[in-house]
């Protein structure tokens, strides 16, 4: 068990709405990264955050916002849903200066 | 932005054979590379790593390979088990703040035969 735990493990949600996707650091790691996989493909970074601070961002629209709280949790909000929103979404948690991150089992979104 | 390609896609090999999966990256600024191995359903597990100072390392039945000219690393699988069977991810990250982020390859579904 590598600590990071994330809720909810499934969801599904109409085209249009919005999505909150919640992520528990592992003890001590103050870094989180959040993560899409489509399936048969690799996970793709989303964004990451560092002490409360968004520290780095892929190629993702602004519908996909993040927060991370004083605990080192964090959120993943996703507005105006689409279909190819549907994926594997993964958060990571690390502690700065080391490279380890440490993966929670995923929420499985299914936007129909 | 780094693009990372992994091959092959798919590896079929016997039990007790050797398995060699090929990333290749094209950012000169990611300097942490590590593996990952994802089983059906189940969470991404680091495996390996290496960090650009070093061209190779091993932990008993896996090794992995780095060249920084030709920007290529690769993953050796010793003497396959039925328990490797799994999906393997290579990342190429760079430093950020402190952190690291990396860029994933698509993947390489390794099966073992019995």
């Amino acid at each position: 068990e590598t600590g990071v735990t994330q809720s909810p493990t499934h969801l599904i949600k109409t085209r249009g709405q919005q999505v909150t996707l919640r992520c528990s650091s592992q003890s001590g790691h103050n870094t989180v990264s959040w993560y899409q996989q489509a399936l048969g493909q690799g996970p793709q970074f989303i964004f990451q955050y560092y002490r409360e601070e968004e520290n780095g961002r892929g190629n993702f629209p602004p519908r996909f916002s993040g927060l991370q709280f004083p605990n080192y949790s964090s959120e993943l909000n996703v507005n105006a849903l689409e279909l190819d929103d549907s994926a594997l979404y993964l958060c990571a948690s690390s502690l700065a200066g080391n490279t380890e991150a440490f993966f929670g089992q995923g929420t499985r979104l299914t936007v129909v | 932005g780094e693009n990372v390609e992994q091959h092959p896609s798919t590896l079929s090999v016997q039990e007790g054979d050797s398995a060699v999966i090929k990333c290749t990256y094209s950012d000169s600024a990611s300097n942490y590379f590590p593996w990952y191995k994802q089983e059906l359903g189940k969470r991404p597990q680091l495996i390996i790593d290496i960090r650009s100072n070093v061209g190779e390392k091993k932990d008993q039945r896996i090794a992995v390979t780095l060249n920084k000219t030709a920007k290529h690393f690769s993953l050796h699988i010793t003497e396959t088990q039925p328990e490797d069977s799994a999906v393997y991810f290579c990342a190429a990250s760079r430093a950020s703040g402190g952190s690291y982020i990396p860029t994933f390859g698509r993947g390489t579904s390794l099966i073992v035969h019995p």
